[in-house]
C-alpha cells in the first residue's frame, strides 16, 4: 500500500527559529494535507494543497506540494511556544482515504 | 466552520460490555466519515470509512462485527465497540469530509476508551 515517509521524527528548537519538515512518497498523491495534533486532541487541519507546485501560506506556516506530486514540505517561521505538538502530513491518492505520515514531534524551548 | 464533535471524550468500561461513540459534523453535511484508532505516540490508523445510508467499508484486519459503524444521517456516525476487551483501549478519532469540498477531512477531538 501507499506509505509516507515523514522527517524528521522529532525536533528541538529555540523560540524564534524556523522549522522545516517534509514528507515523501513512493507513489503520486493528488492532495497533500498538513495537520497539527496536541496531546489528547484530534488533528487540526493547517494547510491543504491540491496542485503540483502549489505554495500556500497560513500565517507563519508555508507548505508546498512537490512538482513530482510525491513530496510536500511544511515550514514554520519564527516559532513560538504554542507551536509545540505533533505535525502530520497526509496524502490522498486515487481514493478518498488519507494516508498519514508518522508525525514530527516539535518541541520549542522558550 | 468545519467543526466535528465526538461524544464521549473519555469512557471507562468493563470487559465484555459495549461502548458507543458518536461523531457529529456540527456545521456541515458529511456524506463520508472516517474512524481512526491511534496508539500512544503513533500515527492514525484508519479503521473504516462510513458512508451515509450504506454499509461501512472496513480496512483489512478490522473486525466489522466488533466495531459496528452506523451512519444514519449526514451529520452523525456512531462507532460501537462490542464486547470490549482491554486491548481495545485506545484513542478513537473520527473525521468528516465536507460534501462540498475536495478531500479535506476535519477531525473530532477524539475519545479515550479504557477497558478494565
Amino acid at each position: 500500500g501507499q506509505q509516507l515517509n515523514q522527517s524528521p521524527q522529532s525536533m528541538f528548537i529555540q523560540e524564534g527559529e524556523d522549522v522545516s519538515m517534509n514528507c515523501t512518497s513512493s507513489s503520486i498523491f493528488n492532495t497533500w494535507l498538513w495537520y497539527k495534533q496536541d496531546p489528547g486532541e484530534g488533528p487540526v487541519l493547517l494547510i491543504a494543497l491540491y496542485k503540483a507546485g502549489e505554495l500556500t501560506s497560513n500565517g507563519r506556516l508555508t507548505a508546498q506540494f512537490g512538482i513530482t506530486r510525491k513530496d510536500s514540505f511544511l515550514n514554520i517561521s519564527a516559532s513560538i511556544p504554542s507551536d509545540v505538538g505533533i505535525y502530520f502530513c497526509a496524502g490522498q491518492g486515487g481514493s478518498e482515504k488519507l494516508v498519514f505520515g508518522k508525525g514530527t514531534k516539535l518541541t520549542v524551548n522558550p | 466552520g468545519a467543526v466535528v464533535s465526538q461524544h464521549p471524550s473519555r469512557v471507562i468500561c468493563k470487559s465484555g460490555t459495549s461502548v458507543k461513540i458518536e461523531c457529529r459534523s456540527l456545521d456541515f453535511q458529511a456524506t463520508t466519515m472516517f474512524w481512526y484508532r491511534q496508539f500512544p505516540k503513533k500515527s492514525l490508523m484508519l479503521m473504516a470509512t462510513s458512508n451515509e445510508g450504506s454499509k461501512a467499508t472496513y480496512e483489512q484486519g478490522v473486525e466489522k462485527d466488533k466495531f459496528l459503524i452506523n451512519h444514519a444521517s449526514l451529520t452523525l456516525s456512531t462507532l460501537t465497540v462490542t464486547s470490549a476487551h482491554p486491548e481495545d483501549s485506545s484513542f478513537y478519532i473520527c473525521s468528516a469530509r465536507d460534501r462540498t469540498s475536495s478531500y479535506e477531512q476535519y477531525f473530532g477531538p477524539g475519545t479515550r476508551l479504557t477497558v478494565t
